[in-house]
């Protein structure tokens, strides 16, 4: 059973329009929410770290919010350079998950000008 | 401060040969961690060590052996290579268990 889901699984935006990745996790005891910016050929680059429902955190274009079910990235005025694979990972709070980070499997971004 | 590293960048091994790829970091963390990555799918754990002189298996560990080395060193061994093992293999590294973990750039490994 799939700990976290993102959709969509592609998304191509044109410069400037804005939208929004999805994050979808059924881990019990939530310990924390991550999301992470993955270039081609690199390992994954740490955004945002979420721990309850109504939290955001925020890094220039991009705006992370969480529920008790999801998160989003938020993605205002997209540029080029945004242009990326986002991952999203949640960790576990108790018996088998308890510590462990489940990844999904990303949304890969692609921003044309 | 050059974060995680990663050797090799890239390997290609014949089924059955061995190899340990080498991880370290320079960020004073206690916890450090394998993954594999494969098409299609998340990042998976093979193995972690939450402080040095501990390892423990993860999502994935048949296949693999780890050592702990120090506090900076955290290597992954394949002690007889198969195809399946054909992966993006990263290294991470976190202050403690429960905060955010840094990636290193990942080795290629390719097993024919």
């Amino acid at each position: 059973e799939d700990q976290v889901t993102q959709s969509p699984e592609a998304l191509r935006l044109q410069e400037g329009e804005s939208s929004s990745l999805n994050c979808s996790y059924t881990v019990s005891g939530l310990r924390g929410l991550f999301w992470y910016r993955q270039d081609p050929g690199k390992g994954p680059e740490f955004l945002f770290t979420l721990y309850s429902a109504g939290e955001e955190k925020e890094k220039e274009r991009l705006k992370a919010t969480l529920t008790k079910k999801e998160s989003f990235l938020h993605i205002t005025a997209p540029k080029p350079e945004d242009s990326a694979t986002y991952l999203c990972a949640v960790r576990g709070g108790r018996g088998s998950t308890l510590g462990r980070l489940y990844f999904g499997r990303g949304t890969q971004l692609t921003v044309w000008p | 401060n050059a974060g995680v590293t990663q050797t090799p960048k890239f390997q290609v091994l014949k089924t059955g040969q061995s190899m340990t790829l080498q991880c370290a970091q320079d960020m004073n963390h206690n916890s450090m961690y394998w993954y594999r990555q494969d098409p299609g799918m998340g990042l998976r754990l093979i193995y972690y060590s939450a402080s040095e002189g501990t390892t423990d298996k993860g999502e994935v560990p048949n296949g693999y052996n780890v050592s702990r080395l120090n506090k900076r060193e955290f290597s992954l061994r394949l002690e007889s290579a198969a195809p399946s093992q054909t992966s993006v293999y990263f290294c991470a590294s976190s202050e403690r268990s429960s905060n955010e973990q840094f990636f290193g750039p990942g080795t290629r490994l390719t097993v024919l």
